[in-house]
């Protein structure tokens, strides 16, 4: 089975700082991956998505993350935040051929301060 | 704005009671996932749902169970209701296959005392 963990739970930042947001995953054979965002009273969204190729991907509002296999990892970066991108993170993998049946990580919580 | 839309977007259940949850797909989306977020906690899959089948589940006992319509809405049951089911439902459409694309309602918020 696969697993995604985020170790931090609340990251404080202050707007147009760069952010890092931590994800590591689990899995013994290969997986997609996703960081999807809530806003404050919305849904969850797509922020973005590995499926293939490169291992760099980036959102439509600037964010990016990068998957690397040998670490296992799937960290999600903006390098100037802003205080719209206040909201939670999570981190999903599903596995490849699984059909969008997503494992998701706790949520890191982004707030960013003026 | 996703098209999803879940109702009811509150509700409280006493324990042993049973309920259910529903859910309007995004317009073309022929596939149907729930999940369920407790306080603090990322949404863990409970089943899904592709043309009226069940099409995988997450470790969630019979007692949770589903159903899709033709018209791709689904419903959520949970019968004998227990205080750890106190969470919010979410509700998530789909394309079939592995685009990895949700498109999730706001969910059900369900109290159990």
């Amino acid at each position: 089975a696969q697993s995604v963990t985020q170790l931090d739970s609340q990251v404080p930042v202050f707007e147009e700082a760069p952010v890092e947001l931590r994800c590591n995953y689990s899995s013994s054979v290969s997986v997609y991956l996703f960081w999807y965002v809530q806003y404050p009273n919305q849904g969850l969204q797509l922020l973005l998505k590995y499926l293939s190729g490169s291992t760099l991907v980036e959102s439509i509002n600037g964010f990016e993350a990068e998957f690397n296999k040998s670490q296992t990892s799937f960290h999600l970066r903006k390098p100037s935040v802003h205080i719209s991108d206040t909201a939670e993170y999570f981190c999903a993998v599903s596995l490849t051929g699984g059909g969008n049946k997503l494992t998701f990580g706790t949520g890191t919580q982004l707030k960013v301060e003026l | 704005e996703t098209g999803v839309t879940q109702s009811p977007t509150h509700l409280i259940k006493t324990r042993g009671q049973q309920v259910t949850l529903r859910c309007s797909s995004q317009s073309g989306h022929n596939t149907v996932s729930w999940y369920q977020q407790a306080l603090g906690q990322g949404p863990q899959f409970i089943f899904q749902y592709y043309r009226e089948e069940e099409n995988g589940r997450g470790n969630f006992p019979p007692r949770f169970s589903g159903l899709q319509f033709p018209n791709y809405s689904s419903e959520l049951n949970v019968n004998a209701l227990e205080l750890d089911d106190s969470a919010l439902y979410l509700c998530a459409s789909s394309l079939s296959g592995d685009t990895g694309e949700l498109f999730f309602g706001e969910g059900s918020r369900l109290t159990v005392l």
